[in-house]
């Protein structure tokens, strides 16, 4: 079956310091990627996605390439601010018939000033 | 916004009571879904539906039952809650637009359910 391993956490950082959330995944064929950021008290919202190999997802600083040689969705940022603390999911959605996604168990983010 | 309303947003319950949390959309998607979510255990799929009268069973079933009986309303029901269903619930749907928006999953802000 499908599955998403992401790093586990927490991670820590200090403001504007770069940030790495690894996620590789196991499916068949072309799945879309996700991430997923949750806020404390609040539900997930989606962060970014990338549908096909090679395609980048970016928003609000936050950037992930689809690397289907290394089935890898890396969440990167380059300069964290105490904002984006908050758990950082990543999720992959089959491709063709089957909509049941897969989590990752989520990595929590906590930046200090 | 995809238009996802959860209900009630937070409950306190009794041991063997039933429960009834409500899912509601507006925009006729048609994948909806139930996640319970829980520390050191991520999300997990309760129960899922792909249209009216179809639903399935996820990876955590047992305790609950779903029924989705028009395309708006999804609702998840604890028959008999017990306090190892406390957990925060959240309601998710895939818009009908399907592959051409890549399976996107938005999600509902959740229902804090305490069971004393």
């Amino acid at each position: 079956g499908n599955s998403v391993t992401q790093m586990e956490g927490p991670v820590t950082l200090s403001e504007e310091a770069f940030l790495t959330i690894n996620c590789t995944y196991t499916a068949t064929g072309y799945p879309s990627l996700f991430w997923y950021v949750q806020y404390p008290g609040e539900g997930l919202q989606l962060l970014l996605k990338a549908t096909k190999a090679d395609d980048k997802g970016s928003n609000k600083g936050f950037e992930a390439t689809y690397r289907k040689e290394t089935t890898s969705f890396h969440l990167e940022k380059g300069s964290v601010q105490v904002s984006d603390s908050a758990v950082y999911f990543c999720a992959l959605s089959p491709s063709g018939g089957s909509y049941i996604p897969t989590f990752g168990r989520g990595t929590s983010l906590i930046v200090h000033p | 916004d995809a238009g996802i309303t959860q209900s009630p947003r937070h409950k306190v319950t009794e041991t063997g009571t039933p429960v009834t949390l409500r899912c509601h959309q507006t925009e006729n998607h048609r994948y909806m879904y139930w996640y319970r979510q829980d520390p050191g255990h991520g999300l997990r799929l309760i129960h899922y539906s792909y249209g009216v009268k179809d639903t399935d069973k996820g990876e955590v079933s047992d305790g609950y039952s779903v029924s989705r009986s028009k395309t708006e309303d999804f609702l998840l029901t604890l028959e008999s809650a017990t306090s190892s269903q406390t957990s925060v619930y959240f309601c998710a749907i895939t818009p009908r637009e399907g592959q051409s928006s890549g399976n996107t999953i938005y999600f509902g802000e959740g229902s804090w359910l305490t069971v004393v």
